[in-house]
Formats: C-alpha cells, sequence, structure tokens
C-alpha cells in the first residue's frame, strides 16, 4: 500500500459530461501529480501541484483542469469527455517535489460511451 | 510528450533466468528510478538512483546509474512468477517541478 488513495477506483460517463477524479496524498507530502495512462500506454504526465500551488504542467488538454486544496488533497476535472479520454488516470505524491520518489496511487479507471 | 526509449519492448523468460533491460534518453537525469506496474494496479517504486555511476540493489533486482546520466540498466535475478508486470524507468531533474518523465515499458513474462 503506498498510501496514496484515490477515488473513485471506476467511472463511467457518456461523452459531453464532466467528471472529477479526487486524490489523497500520503500523509506528509505536499506535492501531487496527475498522470494518464492509455492502454497499453506509458505514463503521461498531466500536472503537479506543490502545496496548493501549481509547479509544472505536461500534455493537459484545456477541457482538464486540477487543483491541491488546503488539506493537500487534489481533485482533477475533466470535462467535455471524449471516448479519447478513456485512460486510466494515477496520482502521485512526493515529500518535497524536489529530487524525491514519486508513490503512486492505484488509479481511476475513466471509461467514455 | 517526452519518453524514455525502453529495451525490450517485452520478453519471455523462463523461471529461475535472469534478465536485463535498459532505459535511454536523449538528455540528462539527475535521477533515475525504476518501477514495476501489476495488472490494474499503480506503479510501485523499486529503486531509486541518485549518483552517475551508482550501483544499487534491491533483493534480486539491481539498477545502475549510467555514467553519461543519459541510461540505466536493471537486471533481475533468477526470475519467479510473480516478476511478471510492466517495468518502466523513470527519469527525474532537480529544481521546483521535479516530474517523472516515464520509458515506454518492458512486459515481462515468465514460463515454469
Amino acid at each position: 500500500d503506498s498510501g496514496v488513495t484515490q477515488t473513485p477506483k471506476h467511472l463511467i460517463t457518456a461523452t459531453g459530461q464532466r467528471v472529477t477524479l479526487r486524490c489523497s496524498p500520503r500523509s506528509g507530502d505536499l506535492s501531487v501529480y496527475w498522470y494518464q495512462q492509455s492502454l497499453d500506454q506509458g505514463l503521461q504526465f498531466l500536472i503537479q501541484y506543490y502545496n496548493g500551488e501549481e509547479r509544472a504542467k505536461g500534455n493537459i488538454l484545456e477541457r482538464f483542469s486540477a487543483q491541491q486544496f488546503p488539506d493537500l488533497h487534489s481533485e482533477l476535472n475533466l470535462s467535455s469527455l471524449e471516448l479519447g479520454d478513456s485512460a486510466l488516470y494515477f496520482c502521485a505524491s512526493s515529500v518535497t517535489g524536489v529530487l524525491s520518489p514519486l508513490h503512486f496511487g492505484n488509479g481511476t479507471r475513466l471509461t467514455v460511451t | 510528450g517526452q519518453q524514455l526509449n525502453q529495451n525490450p519492448q517485452s520478453m519471455f523468460i523462463q523461471e529461475g533466468e535472469d534478465v536485463s533491460m535498459n532505459c535511454t534518453s536523449s538528455s540528462i537525469f539527475n535521477t533515475w528510478l525504476w518501477y514495476k506496474q501489476d495488472p490494474g494496479e499503480g506503479p510501485v517504486l523499486l529503486i531509486a538512483l541518485y549518483k552517475a555511476g551508482e550501483l544499487t540493489s534491491n533483493g534480486r533486482l539491481t539498477a545502475q546509474f549510467g555514467i553519461t546520466r543519459k541510461d540505466s540498466f536493471l537486471n533481475i535475478s533468477a526470475s519467479i512468477p510473480s516478476d511478471v508486470g510492466i517495468y518502466f524507468c523513470a527519469g527525474q531533474n532537480t529544481g521546483t517541478a521535479s516530474k517523472l518523465t516515464f520509458g515506454t515499458g518492458t512486459r515481462l513474462q515468465v514460463t515454469l
């Protein structure tokens, strides 16, 4: 158990809809990262937050947004969903955000129909 | 986005055999990490390397941080069935943005 909690585990929704994925980092970790993994693909970095502030951005679509709250949990919002957004979405956390290994949650599997 | 190249992409080996895989990048990294992902689960950290030339072991796993800082290697000795999974390398740099850049993955299957 990595200590990173993601909910929900599975999500099935229709095209055009909006969903929110939630992540609770490990106790003491200030940095949260979001990654997308499509079928049989590697992990693509979406966005990083450190202590409530956005720290780095990857290839995150404009339809996607995220935030980190004062209690350090994070949410990833996906809107105007398309079939191609179906993927595993992973959250990871680390202690300081600098040269600290990332620890991953078990992901949210999003299926867009 | 950028991805690191891993070789081989997949491999079938017999139980008891040793396994070697590598990861290469066009740019340097200050840290190399190796993760294993089982189906339906998140990647689990196996080994972290922080210094060029460093050789680190974790049980039957040994990883090396390449001297050029553009590559890393993972060896698994005496493979067992539970070694099955996808192995990802990841590079990380210093700075305020410490995201990981992941490799394309090596899928390992072990036969009895």
